[in-house]
C-alpha cells in the first residue's frame, strides 16, 4: 500500500529565501506525482504535475523534481514571498484510473515579511 | 475550459439531520469523479469515486453515500449526520483513464455538525 510522507510538517522562513519541501513515497511504481497548494479554508490548487517518465517540471518560481527510484520528490520555491504562505501537499498516482491517488499530510509554509 | 463547481461553501447542520452536497463539472464528458474529506489536522481521505453514471465505489465504510445521477454530477449524502462527519469535503475530477493529466479540485464545503 502506497504511503506518502512530507517533511517538514511546518516551515517558517523570512521573505526572499529559497526553500525546499520534501515528499517521500514507499512504492516507486507510480504514474505521476502532483503538487498542490491549499490556502486556509479553500480547495486545492494544482501547482505542478510530473509524469513518471519526467525528472522535473517548472512553473515560474516553482520547480518540482522526481526521483522514482529513491521514492522522492522535492518542491523548490525560489525567492519566497508572503503570498506563498499556504499548505503544500503532494499526491502520488499509482494507476491510470485515479482510484489510488494518495496524498501526503502536507507542509504548512509561512513566509514572514 | 473545464470547471468544477461545489456547493454550498459552508454548512452547519444538527446531529441526525440529512446531508446533500453537490458537485458538477463543466467542459468535459465522462470524467472520473471523487469525494474527499479533510478532517482537522489530518490528510485527505478518499471517500468515494465514480467512473461513470450510477457507478460508485466506496473506499471507507461510513455514514455517507454518494450518487452520480448524471455524467457530470456527483452528490454526497447522509440520512443522519454524526458529529464525526464534520470536516472539509472536496470534490475532484480527472480525465477518465488518463490520470497522467492529474486531478482538479473544487473549492470545498466546510461542514460543521452540531
Amino acid at each position: 500500500k502506497q504511503e506518502v510522507t512530507q517533511i517538514p510538517a511546518a516551515l517558517s522562513v523570512p521573505e526572499g529565501e529559497n526553500l525546499v519541501l520534501n515528499c517521500s513515497f514507499t512504492d516507486s511504481a507510480i504514474y505521476n506525482l502532483q503538487w498542490f497548494r491549499q490556502d486556509p479554508g479553500k480547495g486545492l490548487t494544482s501547482l505542478l504535475l510530473i509524469q513518471s517518465s519526467q525528472r522535473e517540471q517548472t512553473s515560474g518560481r516553482l520547480n518540482a523534481s522526481l526521483d522514482k527510484s529513491s521514492g522522492r520528490s522535492t518542491l523548490y520555491i525560489a525567492a519566497s514571498q508572503p503570498g506563498d504562505s499556504a499548505t503544500y501537499l503532494c499526491a502520488v498516482g499509482s494507476d491510470n484510473y485515479g482510484q489510488n491517488f494518495v496524498f501526503g499530510p502536507g507542509t504548512r509554509l509561512s513566509v514572514l515579511p | 475550459s473545464q470547471t468544477i463547481h461545489q456547493w454550498p461553501a459552508t454548512l452547519v447542520q444538527p446531529v441526525g439531520s440529512p446531508l446533500s452536497l453537490e458537485c458538477t463539472v463543466e467542459g468535459t464528458s465522462n470524467p472520473n469523479l471523487y469525494w474527499y474529506r479533510q478532517a482537522a489536522g489530518r490528510g485527505l481521505q478518499l471517500l468515494f469515486y465514480s467512473v461513470g453514471i450510477g457507478q460508485i465505489s466506496s473506499e471507507v465504510p461510513q455514514n455517507l453515500s454518494a450518487s452520480r445521477p448524471q455524467d457530470r454530477q456527483f452528490i454526497l449524502s447522509s440520512k443522519k449526520l454524526l458529529l464525526s462527519d464534520s470536516g472539509f469535503y472536496l470534490c475532484a475530477w480527472s480525465v477518465s483513464g488518463e490520470i497522467r493529466r492529474g486531478y482538479t479540485f473544487g473549492s470545498g464545503t466546510r461542514l460543521t455538525v452540531v
